[in-house]
Parts: structure tokens; sequence; C-alpha cells
């Protein structure tokens, strides 16, 4: 079955460094990744969607700035945390549309991110 | 209103119960239905599909009433590692992509 890989699984950083993660489709080609954040006991909201090749669209309330991603092949999307803060500390999840499938199939989720900002 | 609602829980129940997870909607547009389950700290994981007919996939049953934007899933049978959070999820409209997900319902299933 399609793979998404997440890299790294957990990250503990200093408050004001920069944190990237990347996001594979190890089997499949995606035109299109989705960020997304979990606060604990609160649901996955997407943040942004990664398109290869182009700018990413950013949800209202996400800072652009502050969530650099780049989407350069059609296997890897990154996103970095910019001058992380505690307050970024989340749990932060990619999925990956395979490029040949309808929209209504489901995403395939990377295993997450788990963000922790001392 | 919520676009994606569920009763969060916690359902406690014992093992080889029936359980049932409700889920409104509120995007009429919204054409494609999933529901998700989500291990503690893990990342969520396609449980199944919802078709408009309803499907079956094991003791699993998904059923979808377009009319009142309501999604539920049944399971049958409860197995100590059906304990986790079931995530419903809806698409954001015709031909969209972006997935909206509910808050989830945790389950329990007890010894």
């Amino acid at each position: 079955g399609a793979v998404v890989s997440q890299h790294p699984s957990r990250v503990i950083c200093k408050s004001g460094t920069s944190v990237k993660i990347e996001c594979r489709s190890l089997d499949f080609q995606a035109t299109t990744m989705f960020w997304y954040r979990q606060f604990p006991k609160k649901s996955l909201m997407l943040m942004a969607t990664s398109n290869e090749g182009s700018k990413a669209t950013y949800e209202q309330g996400v800072e652009k700035d502050k969530f650099l991603i780049n989407h350069a092949s059609l296997t890897l999307s990154t996103l970095t945390v910019t001058s992380a803060h505690p307050e970024d500390s989340s749990f932060y999840i990619c999925s990956a549309r395979d490029v040949q499938a309808s929209y209504n199939s489901p995403l395939h989720f990377g295993n997450g991110t788990r963000l922790t900002v001392t | 209103r919520k676009e994606v609602e569920q009763d969060p829980g916690p359902f406690n129940v014992p093992e080889g119960a029936t359980v049932a997870f409700n889920c409104t909607y509120s995007n009429s547009a919204s054409q494609s239905f999933f529901w998700y389950r989500q291990d503690c700290r893990k990342e969520p994981k396609l449980l199944m599909s919802v078709y408009s007919s309803g499907n079956e996939d094991g003791r699993f049953t998904a059923q979808l009433n377009r009319a009142s934007q309501y999604i539920s899933l049944l399971i049958r049978d409860s197995k100590l590692s059906d304990s986790a959070t079931y995530l419903c999820v809806v698409n954001s409209g015709a031909g969209s992509y972006q997935l909206t997900f509910g808050k989830g319902t945790k389950l329990s299933v007890i010894p």
C-alpha cells in the first residue's frame, strides 16, 4: 500500500531555533501534500496545502513566514518552523495525495512529528 | 456550527459489546466521507470509506444519510484492540481534496 514517510518523528529544540520536517511519498507521486497540526485533545487542523512546483496555500491564521513550506519534487515536501516558540509545540502530520487517485480517495498520512520547544 | 461534529465520549464498553458512533457535518457539498482511527500520540489511519449505500468491513459498518448530513460507525463484537479515538472525516466539497476532521470519539474497550 501507499506509504508516506515523515521525519523526524520527534524533535526537541530550543526557543528561537528552526526545525525542518520532511514528508516523503515512498511509492507514489504526490503533486499535493497537506500539513496538519494537532494540539492535545484537539482535532487535526489543516495548516497549509503544499503544491509541487508552486507556492503553498495557507489556511487563515497560519503565518506563512513562520511555517515555510517547500514542495520541490513530486515525492518530497518540507515544513520548516522558524524561530520556534513553546506555543509551537504540537504534533505535526503530513498527508499526501497520489497524483493518480481520484478526489474521493483517502489520503495517506505520515507518522507525524512531535515537536517540543523548550 | 462546527463543520464536523462528534460526541467526544469516552465510550467505555466491555469486550464483545456493540457500540455506535455518530457524526454530523455542516457542508452539504461534501462528497467524500471516511472514518479514521487514531491511537494515542499516533497518526490517523484509515478505517474505512463511507458510501451512500452503506458499507461493511468485517465487524465495522458505516452508514451515510445525506439528507440529514449524518454518518455513523457501528462496531460489533468489540475487541480490546479497538480502543482508540475514531475520527469522522469529510471532504470540503465536490472535487475537493481537503479534508475536515471531527475531534474524534474516544472508545475504551474493557476486559
